[in-house]
């Protein structure tokens, strides 16, 4: 299997732009989950999905955020307009059904807002 | 609530010693706990975890962690460390009485093995 697929690996835009991040979860997984990671607050969920459908989206900073997951396979984290206190790694992560089962993370897109 | 402590920013051990990477849990019911790799530039790679069974869990890369209930404790553990180990470890807890999916991350230990 490839893994958690993102895109870009690599983002650079300035104050105000849309960006939009993307996911491709490990084949057969039912949960996704995107997470940020910063210097001053860690490993921080944003967000997680279930079958398709958000289940928890109290990690979303405001609502400048937003995800979306149309298929078992795809799932968008959209910021719009972008703020350089936006500039983090962003991992998209996915797992099986289970409350022990591991989740797989992706390599992370690396975003800075100038 | 659930948290994660890891109360070193960084582990310093040379190649061939034991090296230890502390970590402590709090939930309210009972945990399954997990460990995490990092490395320069790359996601999180999972090392292990506890979910029942047997106190000790072995994992990849000769890794090894030991739940301890009393102490509240999950320290990751390596017989002899490689200087390939230096990276990023994360401990991380979900309460199992919880239906939530969420994983919660402790700080990051960055362990440094010198040659």
């Amino acid at each position: 299997d490839a893994g958690v697929i993102q895109s870009p690996r690599h983002e650079v835009t300035e104050m105000g732009q849309e960006v939009t991040l993307r996911c491709k979860p490990i084949s057969g997984h039912d949960y996704l989950f995107w997470y940020r990671q910063t210097m001053m607050r860690g490993l921080e969920l944003l967000i997680y999905f279930n079958n398709n459908v958000p289940i928890d989206d109290s990690g979303m900073p405001e609502d400048r955020f937003s995800a979306k997951m149309p298929n078992a396979s795809f799932s968008t984290l959209k910021i719009q307009p972008s703020e350089p206190r936006d500039s983090a790694v962003y991992f998209c992560a996915s797992s099986l059904r289970g409350a022990g089962e591991t989740q797989y993370f992706g390599p992370g897109t690396r975003l800075l807002v100038l | 609530a659930q948290s994660v402590a890891q109360p070193e920013d960084q582990v310093n051990v040379a190649e061939g010693n034991p090296l230890t990477v502390k970590c402590t849990y709090s939930v309210s019911g009972n945990p399954y706990l997990f460990w995490y790799v990092q490395y320069p530039n790359r996601g999180l790679q999972f090392l292990l975890k506890y979910i029942t069974g047997d106190n000790l869990v072995k994992g990849s890369y000769g890794f090894e962690a030991e739940f301890n209930k009393s102490q509240t404790s999950f320290h990751l553990k390596k017989p002899s460390a490689l200087v390939s180990d230096s990276a990023l470890y994360f401990c991380a807890v979900r309460d199992i009485e919880g239906s939530s999916y969420k994983l919660i991350f402790g700080s990051g230990t960055r362990l440094l093995v010198r040659p």
